[in-house]
């Protein structure tokens, strides 16, 4: 089946850890995109990727960082400089940039202790 | 950047009636989608919509892009529809999405 898939679901980290979320996908889209979501809030872009081994920040980079060697992946590392990393977290991918349907993987739900 | 607005923020409705939900911009838009986030957080294409008019079943989209606002309407209500629905948009020339705080909907049975 094409989609997005994301590990974990559901993710526990102490504070002061690092932790990586996974994001897969088999859609052959060019553009992937990690979002962050607060309860009762919309979503808020964190990076953004249109290629491989390029990636921009979104609204809200600092404390996070991503990387992307493979068209199919753009994990997302929480690092310990993230002040608030407590969230719902989504990925999303797209044909292109500009003007293109974005969809959704199923998330990680990321509790710090 | 753009600004979203969606209204109302909360909606409850008995099953089968019919409702609208807006989204207003701020920008001229290259993209504008509506989605349903269920109880479990999965976020659900309903429409890509920069501008006319789309239907799917039960659903339906109308964009005016010259007015700068974007409806989605729901008819005939089911308990399934239940969640909150996001707009998001684009602004022409740039890629990122921007989301509305979204319009959370109850259908009570």
């Amino acid at each position: 089946d094409g989609g997005i898939t994301q590990s974990p679901k559901y993710l526990f980290r102490k504070e002061g850890q690092n932790v990586t979320l996974s994001c897969e996908q088999n859609l052959n889209h060019d553009a992937m995109y990690w979002y962050r979501q607060d309860p009762g809030q919309g979503l808020r872009l964190i990076y953004y990727s249109q290629i491989v081994n390029d990636f921009q920040k979104g609204d809200i980079a600092e404390g996070y960082s991503v990387s992307r060697e493979k068209k199919e992946s753009f994990p997302l590392t929480v690092t310990s400089a993230q002040k608030n990393p407590t969230a719902f977290y989504l990925c999303a991918s797209s044909p292109g940039t500009t003007g293109d349907t974005q969809y959704f993987g199923p998330g990680t739900r990321l509790t710090v202790l | 950047g753009i600004q979203v607005e969606q209204s109302p923020p909360d909606l409850i409705l008995q099953e089968g009636a019919n409702s609208t939900l807006r989204c207003n911009f701020s920008d001229s838009v290259n993209n504008l989608q509506w989605f349903h986030q269920n109880p479990w957080g999965q976020l659900i294409n309903l429409f890509y919509i920069p501008s006319g008019t789309k239907q799917n079943g039960r659903l339906s989209a109308t964009t005016v892009a010259t007015e700068r606002y974007s409806l989605l309407y729901i008819s005939s209500s089911q308990t399934t529809d239940s969640g909150v629905y996001f707009c998001a948009a684009a602004s022409t020339g740039f890629q990122k999405l921007v989301f509305g705080t979204g319009t959370r909907l109850l259908v009570s049975p």
